[in-house]
């Protein structure tokens, strides 16, 4: 258990709709990244945040957002969803900031777009 | 822009064989280079790093080589038991970001 927690574990919604993921570091991170992993590939990163503050983008699609929060929880937000978008969602959260810093997965969001 | 590359994308081995998965980088700043490992269902977790100030370290069976100059990096496992069978990912630092390997399937054959 790495102590990061994601919900909810599994997501089934239908094109066009938006939904929230939700993600909780391990007590004392301070920064949460996320990943979108599609069936057999490797790990897309989407974006950071550190302390409440955007600290580096990835390939994030116009579509999503996200925001971490003064608890430190972060959300990730897809809209208009696409049949594409369907994947894991993965949270890790870390101390810092720094790329050197080792990074501590959660369990993922799987999310089927129907 | 920076980029990582892995291979093989598969590599099947013998139970009680070495296997070995490579990777190189193109940004020539990059001195931190870790390893993730994921199972089945789970998420990655970090199994080993090196920074670019040694050119390896171990860690029981696991061992990561690095040459700077040629800028790649490998993963090395001996005695390969059935629990290792995972995908394992390298990634870089590159401009305050990791950028991570496409991933290595690997099989332990019983």
């Amino acid at each position: 258990d790495s102590g990061v927690t994601q919900t909810p574990k599994h997501l089934i919604t239908a094109t066009g709709q938006r939904v929230t993921l939700r993600c909780s570091p391990r007590s004392g991170d301070l920064s949460v990244y996320w990943y979108q992993q599609s069936l057999d590939q490797g790990l897309q990163f989407l974006i950071q945040y550190y302390n409440g503050e955007e600290r580096a983008k990835g390939n994030i699609l116009e579509r999503f957002s996200a925001q971490q929060f003064p608890d430190l929880h972060s959300e990730l937000n897809l809209s208009s969803l696409e049949l594409g978008d369907s994947a894991l969602y993965f949270c890790a959260s870390s101390v810092a900031w720094q790329a050197q810093e080792t990074q501590y997965f959660g369990p993922g969001t799987r999310l089927l777009v129907l | 822009g920076e980029n990582v590359e892995q291979h093989p994308s598969t590599l099947s081995v013998q139970e009680g064989d070495s296997a070995v998965i490579k990777c190189t980088y193109s940004d020539s700043a990059s001195n931190y280079f870790p390893w993730y490992k994921q199972e089945l269902g789970k998420g990655p977790q970090l199994i080993i790093d090196i920074r670019s100030n040694v050119g390896e370290k171990k860690d029981q069976r696991i061992a990561v080589t690095l040459n700077k100059t040629a800028k790649h990096f490998s993963l090395h496992i001996t005695e390969t038991q059935p629990e290792d069978s995972a995908v394992y990912f390298c990634a870089a630092n590159s401009n305050y970001q990791l950028i991570w390997g496409a991933g290595t399937k690997l099989i332990i054959k019983p």
